[in-house]
């Protein structure tokens, strides 16, 4: 049974800070990897999608990579920003039509 | 393109009471997938629908059900309402979830069962 844990819990850092968010998951036959943004009482908004043939994806500020063998992926935020807090799901694509996320990494930049 | 809706925002119920929530994927979805979301549980997957199928469906009681029509609009429906089943439900709709593409999430029912 597919098992997504995401590490930390919380985070708070000082604006301008580079940063990393781990997501584990214990079976390493994913279709893929999604990383999730989500602002307080909202609903979800894709950040990133690594296939399970990639080993990283990048969008602006944001980099995320993908190791299948260890079962791991991290997001890396680059010159984080007051903006960039929130709730950071991972979602692992176990089975043909089903999802597994992660609990999140509620995320706090501060001013 | 419109985004994924869902109707209503949030809605109360007393326990023992059934309710239906509405989400309408972006157009030309045919993918529907509903998450119930909770502090202690997190998000947990529901079912999936694909062209009025359900393809796969989570670790739910029955009482837990839903149905997707031929235009992709997609109803969910709880009946017997117990206090532990407030929480956001949230759909999200792709292309088709078989292939790897991303889904995108509606803003969520806030359902509060008192």
């Amino acid at each position: 049974k597919q098992e997504v844990t995401q590490i930390p819990a919380a985070l708070s850092v000082p604006e301008g800070e580079n940063l990393v968010l781990n997501c584990s998951f214990t079976d390493s036959a994913i279709y893929n990897l999604q990383w999730f943004r989500q602002d307080p009482g909202k609903g979800l908004t894709s950040l990133l999608l690594i296939q399970s043939s990639q080993r990283e994806q990048t969008s602006g500020r944001l980099n995320a990579s993908l190791d299948k063998s260890s079962g791991r992926s991290t997001l890396y935020i680059a010159a984080s920003q007051p903006g960039d807090s929130a709730t950071y799901l991972c979602a692992v694509r176990s089975g043909t039509y089903k999802y597994i996320f992660g609990t999140g990494t509620r995320l706090k930049v501060l001013a | 393109k419109a985004g994924v809706t869902q109707t209503p925002r949030y809605l109360i119920k007393t326990r023992g009471q059934q309710v239906t929530l509405s989400c309408s994927p972006i157009s030309g979805h045919r993918s529907v997938s509903w998450y119930q979301q909770t502090p202690g549980q997190g998000l947990q997957f529901l079912f999936e629908y694909f062209s009025e199928t359900q393809r796969n469906k989570g670790n739910f009681p029955g009482r837990f059900s839903g149905r997707q029509f031929s235009n992709s609009r997609s109803e969910m429906n709880v009946s017997t309402l117990e206090l532990g089943d407030s929480a956001l439900y949230l759909c999200a709709s792709s292309t088709d979830l078989a292939t790897q593409e991303t889904q995108y999430f509606g803003p969520g029912t806030r359902l509060l069962v008192l």
